[in-house]
């Protein structure tokens, strides 16, 4: 069974820094790209980040580039999410999602997504 | 890339519902997957559907889910509706270097 766990959520202070972690199992992990995705409170879904299985490609959105890095450690199965500079607007439930293995283009497991709380 | 949705949708218990998603101009040849988000849940993959109308759904969705495309729409269509199907519906697809969401059906079930 496909399990996709966040972790590392909370609150912290405006201008902060704060690294979230996915925990991955029940399927090759170290052959697929992992995607992260938030949704702010009572906000639709945002593409935040793409890294492919090798880390040897990586996308951001404009919202979070130059702020947030991605990376991930295939030997721990898992995926990180290092955000800096955080802003107001970064606040929201963060969700690691993974795509098909066939495309890479579409997102076919979620994880249940951790809350990031940035005061103000 | 742009994907439209319309902000909401009802039907009755027991109909049928039709949702819609629309690709921006020249992408209509695009892919898209639809996701479901109940009231305080994370999304479940539902199914990915093509441009020929063609879909593959995720494990465990009921057959009362299914997927159509015409031009540049994609649609899914939930049959026999129940009360836990009043849910957020988003489609997906994946554009250059970037996931893309569509904004978002909120679906009543009356």
């Amino acid at each position: 069974e496909v399990q996709l766990v966040e972790s590392g959520g909370g609150l912290v202070q405006s201008g902060g820094s704060l690294r979230l972690s996915c925990a991955a199992s029940g399927f090759p992990f170290s052959s697929q790209s992992m995607n992260w995705v938030r949704q702010a409170p009572g906000k639709g879904l945002e593409w935040v980040s793409y890294i492919s299985s090798s880390s040897s490609t990586i996308y951001y959105a404009d919202s979070v580039k130059g702020r947030f890095t991605i990376s991930r450690d295939n030997a721990k199965n898992s995926l990180y999410l290092q955000m800096n500079s955080l802003r107001a607007e970064d606040t929201a439930v963060y969700y690691c999602a993974r795509p098909d293995s066939g495309t890479w283009r579409y997102f076919d497991y979620w994880g249940q997504g951790t809350l990031v709380t940035v005061s103000s | 890339l742009v994907l439209t949705q319309s902000p909401s949708a009802s039907a009755s218990l027991g109909a049928s519902v039709k949702l819609t998603c629309t690709l921006s101009s020249g992408h209509s040849s695009y892919a898209i997957a639809w996701h479901q988000q109940q009231p305080e849940k994370g999304p479940r993959y539902l199914m990915k559907v093509n441009s020929d109308g063609s879909h593959s759904k995720g494990d465990g969705i009921p057959d009362r889910f299914s997927g159509s495309s015409s031009g540049a729409e994609r649609y899914l269509t939930i049959s026999s509706l129940q009360s836990e199907d009043e849910a957020d519906y988003y489609c997906q697809t994946w554009g250059t270097g970037m996931g893309v969401f569509g904004g978002g059906t909120k679906l009543t079930v009356l």
